[in-house]
């Protein structure tokens, strides 16, 4: 069975910091997703970043880049430029192709100190 | 133009009642998903359909019943409440297997 952990409960980083989260995950499938979720004090879950395990380019978005090692099974989230609307939780995701099953890690919680 | 809206976005009810949680898409998708997240943020699927149809039903006492009138449409309906129950639900759509869209979320407390 596919599991997704995130050994980090909490983390702080000031602003305008660099800040990375972890994210590791089992499985024994090639293909797969990996994304990330922001869940912010008001409860949305908001889609951060996508990673297609066959692409071996990294992906961003503006602030937000990860770091995915397939080899290691590692898909870290790195948030450049930290700001006050970054404190949210963070929850690593992985999808199998052709599935519909999204597995979340635990979440970090993350806390942008100004 | 809200995506993914669900109703109420708070739920407080005593144990024994049965209650139901709406949810809508405007996203023109054909897959829906109920989740549930516990009080440790512990985020877990329930239950999924792609054009009416059941495609994922996990572990979830039968007291738990999801209903789809048609694809724009996901409910979940709760018999006999308990104290356990005490989470937030979240609904979300997708095309497909793709990206999936989360609603607001439904905080649901059993007294």
């Amino acid at each position: 069975a596919q599991t997704v952990t995130q050994s980090q409960p909490e983390m702080s980083v000031q602003e305008a910091e660099t800040v990375t989260l972890s994210c590791t995950y089992d499985t024994s499938e090639s293909n797969y997703y990996l994304f990330w979720y922001k869940q912010p004090p008001s409860r949305q879950m908001i889609l951060v970043i996508r990673q297609e395990a066959y692409k071996q380019q990294n992906a961003t978005e503006n602030r937000f880049s990860v770091n995915f090692q397939k080899a290691a099974k590692s898909f870290s989230l790195k948030i450049s430029d930290s700001q006050l609307g970054d404190t949210a939780m963070y929850f690593c995701a992985f999808r199998m192709d052709s599935s519909y099953k999204l597995i979340f890690g635990s979440g970090t919680r993350l806390l942008v100190r100004p | 133009d809200t995506a993914v809206s669900q109703t109420p976005k708070y739920l407080v009810t005593q144990m024994g009642n049965d209650k139901s949680i709406k949810c809508e898409q405007n996203l023109g998708h054909d897959t829906m998903y109920w989740y549930k997240q516990d009080s440790k943020k512990f985020l877990k699927i329930m239950f999924s359909y792609n054009n009416k149809e059941l495609i994922i039903n996990e572990t979830v006492p039968n007291r738990f019943s999801p209903k789809s009138p048609d694809k724009a449409h996901l409910n979940l309906h709760i018999n006999s409440l308990e104290l356990g129950d005490s989470a937030v639900y979240f609904c979300a759509s997708s095309q497909r297997e793709n990206e999936q869209y989360f609603g607001p979320g439904t905080r649901l407390t059993v007294t």
